[in-house]
């Protein structure tokens, strides 16, 4: 039973245009949320984080906005540039437990030129 | 900058054979993890450590085990290889962050292929 969902696997957007990539979780413990970039054959790198007390976060283009009502949160990207070409995925943990990460399936995200 | 470094980047082992995945990170984390990356599947964890000489299981254990010696170093063993554990695997480390969360640096990965 996956905890945390992405539910578009793959999106596609034209440069200088919004990337809008969502995720939905169920465990309503969680209370970290993050974002991770992956290029193909490279590890996971760290985008964007939120904390459970806030509901949104940003970073220069990357924006995170977290509904804990509707246990969902979202990442925009604007404006979407070519390198932002890779699989995003979504992860949350709940602090207390070792800041063990509960990874989304993954969006694929092209950007065209 | 946080370095988690695997010890292969590409791995091809026959069936049954006991193989060995090596990660080290030198930033000081207490907290180690393995994860698999298979597509559509996400990243899933199979072990984690949180102190030397502890390990915990993941998600997805069966079929493999860990080792932490040291506090930079943490192994993963599979005990006996099958085709089902064709993935790409990920090692993480991060520091423990109970109050404010963290965020888990990875490895470049090992691209696992059992024959």
């Amino acid at each position: 039973d996956q905890q945390v969902k992405q539910n578009s696997p793959s999106l596609s957007v034209q440069e200088g245009r919004i990337s809008i990539l969502n995720c939905d979780y169920t465990n309503s413990m969680f209370d970290y949320f993050l974002w991770y970039k992956k290029y193909p054959a490279e590890g996971p790198t760290f985008l964007i984080s939120i904390s459970s007390i806030k509901d949104k976060n940003e970073d220069g283009r990357f924006t995170v906005f977290l509904n804990k009502s509707a246990k969902h949160l979202s990442l925009h990207i604007v404006p979407s540039q070519p390198g932002d070409s890779a699989v995003y995925f979504c992860a949350a943990s709940v602090k207390a437990a070792g800041n063990k990460l509960t990874f989304g399936g993954g969006t694929r995200v092209l950007v065209k030129p | 900058d946080v370095k988690v470094t695997q010890s292969s980047r590409y791995l091809v082992k026959r069936t049954g054979e006991k193989v060995f995945l090596e990660c080290v990170q030198d930033m000081d984390h207490e907290n180690m993890f393995w994860y698999r990356q298979d597509p559509g599947l996400g990243l899933r964890l199979i072990y984690f450590s949180y102190d030397v000489k502890m390990k915990e299981k993941g998600d997805i254990p069966e079929g493999y085990s860990v080792s932490r010696e040291k506090k930079e170093r943490f192994s993963l063993i599979l005990e006996s290889a099958s085709t089902n554990q064709t993935s790409m695997y990920l090692c993480a480390s991060a520091l423990t962050g109970v109050y404010t969360g963290t965020e888990a640096f990875f490895g470049q990965g090992t691209r696992l292929t059992v024959v």
